[in-house]
């Protein structure tokens, strides 16, 4: 079975800090891991994702993520925080195969707060 | 390019009433997701379709829902009768099973049963 824990349910900075919002993942298989953000009263939106291949991978607004298989994590980082990241972030591993292909299971998702 | 479209994007209706949330996937996308996010329970999988056919529907809550795709281009969830519990937004989502494309998600609906 797959899983996903996000380490803080909420999280805040100051506008131009650092943003890091921590993931960490089990799968018996390799994963394939996506983050989601969402602003107020809208879907999620897809941030960045890895499937293969380079394990830093770069998204939409400036922000990052590094897959470690050594430590089943793909935190998401933002070198400079601006007051419009304020939102709910997901993360969330893919089942690549068997019946339940294509499903995701998500983290039960970080509030990111932003202060002037 | 056309997203996801949900509608209606808020609902309410009295407890009992039969609601119905409908779902315009992307052309093209052959899979697709039900969702309801509460603040309780955060973002639970409802149901998901591959090329219209449902398989797995492990989430639904109880035989008052049900879902259908009945076409490529649309699908609707159905609560009947609806309760105050039901409460919540829905999303849809939708993917390309080529490789490990994401899910792309709709704006949601927002359903308050009184």
């Amino acid at each position: 079975a797959q899983s996903v824990t996000q380490l803080g349910s909420h999280v805040s900075v100051s506008e131009g800090a650092l943003v890091l919002l921590r993931c960490n993942y089990s799968s018996s298989v390799p994963p394939y891991l996506f983050w989601y953000v969402q602003y107020p009263n809208q879907g999620l939106q897809l941030l960045l994702k890895y499937t293969t291949g380079a394990t830093l991978v770069k998204g939409i607004n400036g922000f990052e993520a590094e897959f470690k298989k050594s430590e089943t994590s793909f935190h998401l980082t933002k070198p400079s925080a601006h007051m419009s990241d304020a939102a709910e972030y997901f993360c969330a591993v893919m089942r690549a195969g068997g019946t339940s292909y294509g499903k995701l299971t998500f983290g039960q998702g970080t509030i990111l707060t932003v202060h002037p | 390019d056309a997203g996801v479209i949900q509608s209606p994007r808020h609902e309410v209706t009295e407890m009992g009433q039969e609601v119905t949330l409908r779902c315009k996937p992307i052309s093209g996308h052959d899979y697709l997701f039900w969702y309801r996010q509460t603040m309780m329970r955060g973002l639970e999988l409802l149901i998901y379709f591959n090329n219209n056919v449902p398989i797995d529907d492990s989430g639904m809550p109880e035989d008052r829902f049900s879902a259908k795709m009945p076409n490529a281009s649309f699908s609707t969830l159905k609560i009947q009768p609806s309760e105050p519990r039901d409460s919540a937004v829905y999303f849809c989502a939708s993917r390309n099973g080529q490789g490990y494309q994401p899910q792309h998600f709709g704006d949601g609906t927002r359903l308050s049963i009184l």
